[in-house]
């Protein structure tokens, strides 16, 4: 079972770089590693997923170093509008089938201010 | 495009009550999920369905039954509602099981007095 641990909250100012770390010392072979972000009274959104060194895209990065036991979504200038949680996550197999699923932990709480 | 569609998007229920919640995707998706989250915490998977035909526990599993109807639709009931049941559900779909990213709904705000 492939579990996650982040930061409880992070604080920040407008206009600067944010690093949210997560560790997942169990991750799997074949897992790949994903981040969500969640705004108040709204389901997740997916941000960015990634299997290892570094991915980007119009919203973030991911750092994945080369032994995959920890992974670092950036957030590049953030501003107020980037105040929310932010999860990340590996796969984690089900007890009798095998089968796959995504399992969420508690998450990051992000908080920018002006 | 609507995405994921959660009814009801409130319900409060007493204790003893059962209910059921609908979750519809028009993605196309094969997989959907429903989750659970209480006040200050993250997630928590109840019940998933990997495609049409099967389900699986999750996490937390006890107190509820889920159905796959078809591809689109996939309902999470309570047979006999319990305060520790009050919580936001949220369904998702993605195309499939493992690290396919999840699309989620709105969530239903459930209260059990």
């Amino acid at each position: 079972l492939a579990k996650t641990t982040q930061p409880i909250s992070m604080d920040s100012y407008e206009g600067q770089e944010v690093n949210i770390t997560c560790s997942h010392n169990n991750i799997a072979t074949n897992d790949y590693i994903t981040w969500y972000q969640q705004f108040p009274s709204q389901g997740p959104r997916f941000i960015i997923q990634g299997y290892k060194t570094k991915v980007t895209n119009e919203v973030a990065s991911l750092f994945i170093p080369a032994d995959r036991k920890s992974s670092t979504l950036s957030l590049p200038r953030v501003s107020l509008s980037d105040t929310a949680v932010y999860y990340c996550l590996v796969g984690d197999e089900g007890k009798d089938t095998g089968r796959r699923a995504l399992t969420f932990g508690s998450g990051t709480r992000l908080q920018v201010q002006p | 495009n609507a995405g994921v569609t959660q009814t009801p998007k409130f319900q409060v229920l007493k204790t003893g009550q059962s209910m059921t919640l609908q979750c519809a995707q028009d993605m196309n998706h094969n997989s959907m999920y429903w989750y659970r989250q209480d006040p200050g915490m993250g997630l928590r998977l109840i019940y998933y369905s990997a495609s049409e035909g099967t389900t699986d526990k999750g996490e937390v599993p006890n107190g509820y039954n889920v159905s796959r109807l078809n591809k689109r639709e996939f309902s999470l009931r309570l047979e006999s509602a319990a305060p520790s049941q009050t919580s936001v559900y949220f369904c998702a779909s993605s195309e499939a099981t493992g690290d396919a990213p999840l699309h989620f709904g709105n969530g239903t705000r459930l209260t059990v007095t």
